[in-house]
């Protein structure tokens, strides 16, 4: 049975770029939410998808922008980099829309330099 | 501010000591959720705790969850190195919400 995977692993990119991250949710879960783990945090919510609709969002700017596909696979996209978005970025998925019982992937590092 | 407030931030034991770190908020919560991050690694879910004042154990680990549902607590018994990593509750109520995590550390 596939958990939550993620790629890529590790990035790094410069200040004003984009970057797409990707998240395949562990088999028989309908639901993703992405995370935000900045080193010595907690993972800090973004937002979810469900039904392919974005159903709830943290406070972060509309930089921060999501989509999630008929397979229930998601990406995640920043736009114009800055140097604080440098982090661990988790992807964790349950099935429906209540948050309860969620299974974390490994996360992408994203360092933006 | 963190929603959820752990206590204590760093704890270095020797094998084979008990421990108990907290979580505690404000705010009420539906439910909570003990997780263990190892670096380089994702949370892996330890336990969820619905009910106010429920128990519930998982070998050498205890969780409390607290009467009004606001705060909780994981005892650990005879730690062990292999209980090394940070320790993060998460409180959900539309969304999750986790606290800063406790490192803990284990020494043989």
């Amino acid at each position: 049975d596939a958990g939550v995977t993620q790629s890529p692993t590790h990035l790094i990119k410069t200040r004003g770029q984009q970057v797409t991250l990707r998240c395949s949710p562990k088999s028989g879960h309908d639901t993703v939410s992405w995370y935000q783990q900045a080193l010595g945090q907690g993972p800090q919510f973004i937002f979810q998808y469900y039904e392919e609709e974005e159903r709830q969002r943290g406070n972060f700017p509309d930089r921060f922008s999501g989509h999630q596909f008929p397979n229930y696979s998601s990406e995640l996209n920043v736009n114009a980099l800055l140097l604080g978005d440098s982090a661990l970025y988790l992807c964790a998925s349950n099935s429906g829309p209540n948050p309860y019982e969620q299974y974390f992937g490994p996360g992408t590092r994203l360092t933006v330099t | 501010t963190q929603l959820l407030e752990q206590s204590p931030q760093f704890l270095s034991i020797q094998e084979g000591e008990n421990l108990t770190v907290y979580c505690n908020s404000s705010s009420v919560f539906s439910s909570l959720q003990w997780y263990r991050q190892e670096p380089g690694e994702g949370p892996v879910l330890l336990v969820t705790v619905v009910t106010g004042g429920e128990v519930k154990k998982l070998k050498r680990l205890t969780f409390q969850f607290g009467d009004a549902r606001k705060d909780s607590s994981l005892h650990i018994t005879a730690a062990q190195p292999g209980d090394t990593g940070l320790y993060l509750c998460a409180g959900e109520r539309n969304d999750m919400r986790f606290g800063a995590g406790t490192r803990l550390t284990v020494k043989p």
